[in-house]
C-alpha cells in the first residue's frame, strides 16, 4: 500500500529565517506531486505540482520554491520566511492517470 | 479557471439527523467530483468520490448526487454521529487529455451536536 509521510510536524521560525519542509511517498512509482498551504480556517492553495524529478509548476508567485530531488521526494523550500508564510502545508499524491489525490499528515508552519 | 462555491460554510446537526453539503461549479468539461473530511490538525482523506458518468454514488451513510446540468453536486450524511463532526472540503477536476487541475470548495465545518 502507499504511504505519504511529511516533516516535520510542526515547526516555529523567526521572519527571514530559511525553510526546508519534506515529503516522500512510498509504495507507488513516478507519482504526481502536491504543495498546498492552507491558512487558518480557509481552504487549500496549489502552490507547486510536479509530473517527475526536477519538473516544478508554479502556481502562485511568493517567496517559496520547490524541488524533487529523486522520483518520491518533494520539498518546499525558503531563503527567507515571512510573517505570511504562517500555515499548515499539505503535501499530496496522485498516481498518474488517476484521479484522486491523496494528502500527507502536514506540516504547521508558524513564523514569528 | 474553474471556480468552486461550497455552502454552508457552518452547519450544526443533532445526532443521528442528517447533514447536507452543496458545491456549484463553472467549467462545464469538469468530470471528477471528490469530497474530503479533515479533522483538526490533520491532512484531509477522501471520503468519496463521483465522475461525471454516474448520478448518484452511496458508501454507507455517505452519498453524493450530482447534477451536470446545473452544475452542483452535494454531499449527504444520513444518521450523523459526533465523529463526523470535521471540515470538509469539495473539489472539481477536469481529468483528461494529459491534464488535470483540482479546485476546492472553501470548506464546511460540521458539528454534530450529542
Amino acid at each position: 500500500s502507499q504511504t505519504i509521510h511529511q516533516w516535520p510536524a510542526t515547526l516555529v521560525q523567526p521572519v527571514g529565517s530559511p525553510l526546508s519542509l519534506e515529503c516522500t511517498v512510498e509504495g507507488t512509482s513516478n507519482p504526481n506531486l502536491y504543495w498546498y498551504r492552507q491558512a487558518a480556517g480557509r481552504g487549500l492553495q496549489l502552490l507547486f505540482y510536479s509530473v517527475g524529478i526536477g519538473q516544478i509548476s508554479s502556481e502562485v508567485p511568493q517567496n517559496l520554491s520547490a524541488s524533487r530531488p529523486q522520483d518520491r521526494q518533494f520539498i518546499l523550500s525558503s531563503k527567507k520566511l515571512l510573517l505570511s508564510d504562517s500555515g499548515f502545508y499539505l503535501c499530496a499524491w496522485r498516481r498518474w492517470g488517476t484521479d484522486t489525490q491523496y494528502f500527507g499528515p502536514g506540516t504547521r508552519l508558524t513564523v514569528l | 479557471g474553474e471556480n468552486v462555491e461550497q455552502h454552508p460554510s457552518t452547519l450544526s446537526v443533532q445526532e443521528g439527523d442528517s447533514a447536507v453539503i452543496k458545491c456549484t461549479y463553472s467549467d462545464s468539461a469538469s468530470n471528477y467530483f471528490p469530497w474530503y473530511k479533515q479533522e483538526l490538525g490533520k491532512g484531509p482523506q477522501l471520503i468519496i468520490d463521483i465522475r461525471s458518468n454516474v448520478g448518484e454514488k452511496k458508501d454507507q451513510r455517505i452519498a453524493v448526487t450530482l447534477n451536470k446540468t446545473a452544475k452542483h453536486f452535494s454531499l449527504h450524511i444520513t444518521e450523523t454521529q459526533p465523529e463526523d463532526s470535521a471540515v470538509y472540503f469539495c473539489a472539481v477536476a477536469y481529468s483528461g487529455a494529459g491534464s488535470y487541475q483540482l479546485t476546492f470548495g472553501k470548506g464546511t465545518k460540521l458539528s454534530v451536536i450529542p
